[in-house]
């Protein structure tokens, strides 16, 4: 079965510094797909980034990358330029062949000003 | 215009009784899913159905029971509640094909049982 590990459940960063956050997998699939998402208080799960395993080239969003690393089964989330906003929870999630969402336990995020 | 809704946002009931979620997709998905999000925020499938087919069924207690009657919606009966049903639920819907689709997210139904 597939896990996705996230090191770190708090992290904090200064407002306009960068932000790495951690998430390793545990698969055997050679197809998948892994997201980021965050959930602010409003516990909206929104969507920041997706990455293709096909793909050797990092997905980037305006100020989010990830930087991943297929062979040790890393992804990490590098927020730049943080902003006051960017304070949620943030769930690595994995998605294999099964079609469903396998979730990391989550790192709370804070910015501070 | 939202995209994937759910009613009621917030529900709290005593336990025993029996409740409803309501789901509903405006984006043209094919497949819908229930995710259970626990105190400690850790999120977790519970079921999938495609065109009205369901597809994913994890371990969940035979209380639960999803029903899709068209593909744009999908409704979650929980009968005889408990305690530790208390959580957050969670509805998504995706575009389901050779090239898989991200999920998107309604906005959550909070359900405390006293």
């Amino acid at each position: 079965a597939q896990t996705v590990t996230q090191s770190q459940p708090e992290m904090s960063v200064q407002e306009a510094e960068t932000v790495t956050l951690s998430c390793t997998y545990d698969t055997s699939e050679s197809d998948y797909y892994l997201f980021w998402y965050k959930q602010p208080p409003s516990r909206q799960m929104i969507l920041v980034i997706r990455q293709e395993a096909y793909k050797q080239q990092n997905a980037t969003e305006n100020r989010f990358s990830v930087n991943f690393q297929k062979a040790a089964k890393s992804f990490s989330l590098k927020i730049s330029d943080s902003q006051l906003g960017d304070a949620a929870m943030y769930f690595c999630a994995y998605e294999g062949g099964s079609e469903k969402l396998v979730f990391g336990k989550g790192t709370k995020l804070t910015v501070n000003p | 215009d939202t995209a994937v809704s759910q009613t009621p946002k917030y529900l709290v009931t005593q336990m025993g009784n029996d409740k409803s979620i309501k789901c509903e997709q405006n984006l043209g998905h094919d497949t819908m899913y229930w995710y259970k999000q626990d105190s400690k925020k850790f999120l977790k499938i519970m079921f999938s159905y495609n065109n009205k087919e369901l597809i994913i069924n994890e371990t969940v207690p035979n209380r639960f029971s999803p029903k899709s009657p068209d593909k744009a919606h999908l409704n979650l009966h929980i009968n005889s509640l408990e305690l530790g049903d208390s959580a957050v639920y969670f509805c998504a819907s995706s575009l389901r094909g050779v090239l898989q689709e991200t999920q998107y997210f309604g906005p959550g139904t909070r359900l405390l049982v006293l």
